[in-house]
């Protein structure tokens, strides 16, 4: 348990779907993160916020759109997605900004889109 | 965007140190080492960090070379439940954020 919760833990969605992936930390972090993992691959960045501003978007499609309401919650918002966008999505916190804390991620959601 | 090289895959007999390498000789003065670990399937968990100097942990020790090029994680007493993917990382920390190569998988072994 490391304080990242996300929910759903896993996801059947089809193409036409509007769904949200979500993510909350309670560990008093500023910095809140989203990565894709697709099948034996590597962990793909994809937003990064800090303190509710986004600082980073990694060439992402705007089929998926983030959300940051507030330094505890994450979101990600998923609409028309196609079947390659399956995957494992991790999101994860740091402390602070330009330190050297480690990150703290969550447990993931599985997506499988139809 | 990795700037470290890991072998694919590592075997351990259960019980005897696991020693993890990595290289990273594109390294500069301000860039940390990190080492992370993912079970299957599951958010990958921090395991240690460090500059220059040997760190060691409940969890793990960490080995970088004088010329900071390289750097060894071992796991003193490997159990089957260590298991797992190692992502060996640098980071600055002006950047804010973590690159992930393909890591290593360690099996462990009875």
């Amino acid at each position: 348990e490391t304080g990242v919760t996300q929910t759903p833990r896993h996801l059947v969605m089809g193409m036409t779907n509007k769904k949200s992936l979500k993510c909350e930390q309670h560990l008093g972090h500023n910095a809140m993160y989203w990565y894709k993992q697709s099948a034996k691959k590597p962990l793909e960045l994809m937003f990064v916020y800090n303190f509710k501003e986004q600082t980073e978007n990694n060439s992402v499609p705007s089929r998926f759109s983030p959300e940051c309401p507030n330094s505890s919650h994450l979101f990600l918002h998923l609409h028309t997605l196609q079947p390659e966008d399956s995957a494992l999505y991790l999101c994860a916190s740091i402390g602070q900004f330009n330190s050297y804390n480690e990150q703290f991620f969550g447990p993931g959601t599985r997506l499988t889109v139809l | 965007d990795a700037k470290t090289t890991q072998p694919p895959s590592m075997d351990c007999a259960e019980g005897r140190a696991a020693n993890l390498p990595c290289n990273h000789s594109t390294i500069s003065g301000n860039e940390y080492v990190y080492w992370y670990r993912q079970i299957h399937s599951q958010g990958p968990q921090y395991i240690i960090h460090g500059l220059k100097n040997n760190e060691t942990n409940e969890m793990a020790s960490l080995i970088i070379t004088e010329d900071r090029k390289s750097s060894t994680l071992i796991l003193p007493h490997a159990t089957l439940r260590d298991t797992a993917v190692y992502y060996c990382i640098v980071r600055d920390k002006d950047f804010n954020k973590f690159y992930f190569g393909s890591g290593t998988k360690l099996n462990v072994k009875p």
